[in-house]
């Protein structure tokens, strides 16, 4: 099993630049996280999709943040236009029906200049 | 909500043992687990306590007390591949069972 995937592993762009952060959950997985992860605010849920359903938003900063899950094989987490305050590690995490385990991928270092 | 409390940073030596506290806030309570991040790394999930009592995995344990919203992530034998950042984390029973985690406690293990 390969685990979680995400790309890119680093991105680089400049502020108002449109970033799409991509995730391939495990298969079989049918809940599936995207966290982002700083120093000053530690890691926090942006949003939950169970069976390729948003759930949860509420952790969604703003409009300029948006997310899908057109399949239970991808997901996207898309920032338009991005701010340098966004600079972060982005995690998606999956995790298998009924366990409430979380297994995380290995997170997009996101700088926005 | 939910909130966690766990301290900030907690050192130990080689050989010893450490207990890492967590104490939580939540609408309902589905379970609480632990997870282990390295730097620059990605969390890994350590321990799930859905009941209360010790969970033993190894050299590491977690404990659950569901009456006191407490449990614990206790460290055996301790190594310097120990040294790593410490998560507690608590889904609650209520609407979308939302997970939330604390901010961590940073672990540094000396020789």
């Amino acid at each position: 099993d390969a685990g979680v995937i995400q790309s890119p592993r680093h991105e680089v762009t400049e502020m108002g630049q449109e970033v799409t952060l991509r995730c391939k959950p495990i298969s079989g997985h049918n809940s599936l996280f995207w966290y982002r992860q700083t120093m000053m605010r530690g890691l926090e849920l942006l949003i939950y999709f169970n069976n390729n359903v948003p759930i949860d938003d509420s952790g969604m900063p703003e409009d300029r943040f948006s997310a899908k899950m057109p399949n239970a094989s991808f997901s996207t987490l898309k920032i338009q236009p991005s701010e340098p305050r966004d600079s972060a590690v982005y995690f998606c995490a999956s995790s298998p029906p009924p366990s409430d385990t979380q297994y995380f991928g290995p997170g997009t270092r996101l700088t926005v200049l | 909500g939910q909130s966690l409390e766990q301290p900030s940073e907690v050192t130990a030596v080689e050989g010893a043992i450490v207990q890492i506290n967590c104490t939580y806030q939540t609408s309902g309570f589905y379970g609480l687990s632990w997870y282990q991040q390295h730097d620059g790394g990605a969390p890994t999930f350590l321990s799930y306590n859905g009941l209360d009592g010790l969970e033993e995995t190894g050299r590491f344990s977690s404990f659950l007390s569901r009456s006191d919203s407490y449990g614990y992530l206790l460290l055996q034998e301790l190594q310097m591949k120990d040294s790593a950042s410490y998560f507690c984390a608590v889904r609650g029973s209520g609407g979308s069972y939302i997970p939330t985690f604390g901010r961590g406690t940073s672990l540094i293990v000396h020789p």
